[in-house]
């Protein structure tokens, strides 16, 4: 069964960074790109990033570029999100999701989430 | 960046009900539409991809259509489980962008 594990959330300060972590099982992981989304409270949902099955291609939306790096570890079935200078506004349940087709075909989004992790930016 | 446009906001029906929400893109997206739905505190959960195709294990009551930029999700006769909200999202381009989300209240 496939399964998403997201963990490193916590209540950060404003400026500061936060490594998000998602552990992938139950599925081969090398041959799917993978997302995070994120959702505010009380909010919908927001595409933050995509990574593809080899790590090669990124895509953020405009909100974090430049302070948010996804990358993915196919030996350990892990991707992870780097947050630095972390603003009030990126406070969100943060989600990580399986692409739903292999290779680069990202047209069909995703298929499976994780559970998510609480992201609280405060000061 | 494609904005997704999801209407109502939100609606209130009863059990038996036909429901219809509907998203609209702002350029064309073919028929790279994804519907999710999303219970209180708990992850998305996929119903239809590409426009039309029920995901595994999504009951037929649920049904997609549509192509290039008007899409509509149908919920043919609204169960118990069926209260939640849906959300479109399109595939077609980066940032894939969702809809603002549909709230199902009784």
């Amino acid at each position: 069964q496939v399964h998403l594990v997201e963990s490193g959330g916590g209540v950060v300060q404003p400026g500061r960074s936060l490594r998000l972590s998602c552990a992938a099982s139950g599925f081969t992981f090398s041959p799917y790109a993978m997302h995070w989304v994120r959702q505010a409270p009380g909010k919908g949902l927001e595409w933050v990033a995509m990574i593809s099955f080899d790590g090669i291609n990124k895509y953020y939306v405009d909100s974090v570029k430049g302070r948010f790096t996804i990358s993915r570890d196919n030996s350990k079935s892990t991707v992870f999100l780097q947050m630095n200078s972390l603003r009030l506004e990126d406070t969100a349940v943060y989600y990580c999701a399986k692409n739903h087709g292999s290779g680069n075909y990202h047209y069909y989004g995703v298929d499976v989430w994780g559970q998510g992790t609480t992201v609280t930016v405060s000061s | 960046d494609i904005q997704m446009t999801q209407s109502p906001s939100s609606v209130s029906a009863s059990v038996g009900d036909r429901v219809t929400i509907t998203c609209r893109a702002s350029e064309d997206i073919k028929t790279w539409l994804t519907w999710f739905q999303q219970k209180p505190g708990k992850a998305p959960n996929l119903l239809i991809y590409g426009a039309g195709t029920l995901h595994v294990g999504v009951p037929s009551r649920f049904r997609g259509s549509g192509s290039g930029t008007d899409f509509t999700l149908t919920i043919s006769s609204l169960q118990p489980e069926d209260f939640a909200s849906y959300f479109c999202q399109q595939a077609s381009s980066f940032p894939h962008t969702f809809g603002q989300g549909t709230r199902v209240e009784i």
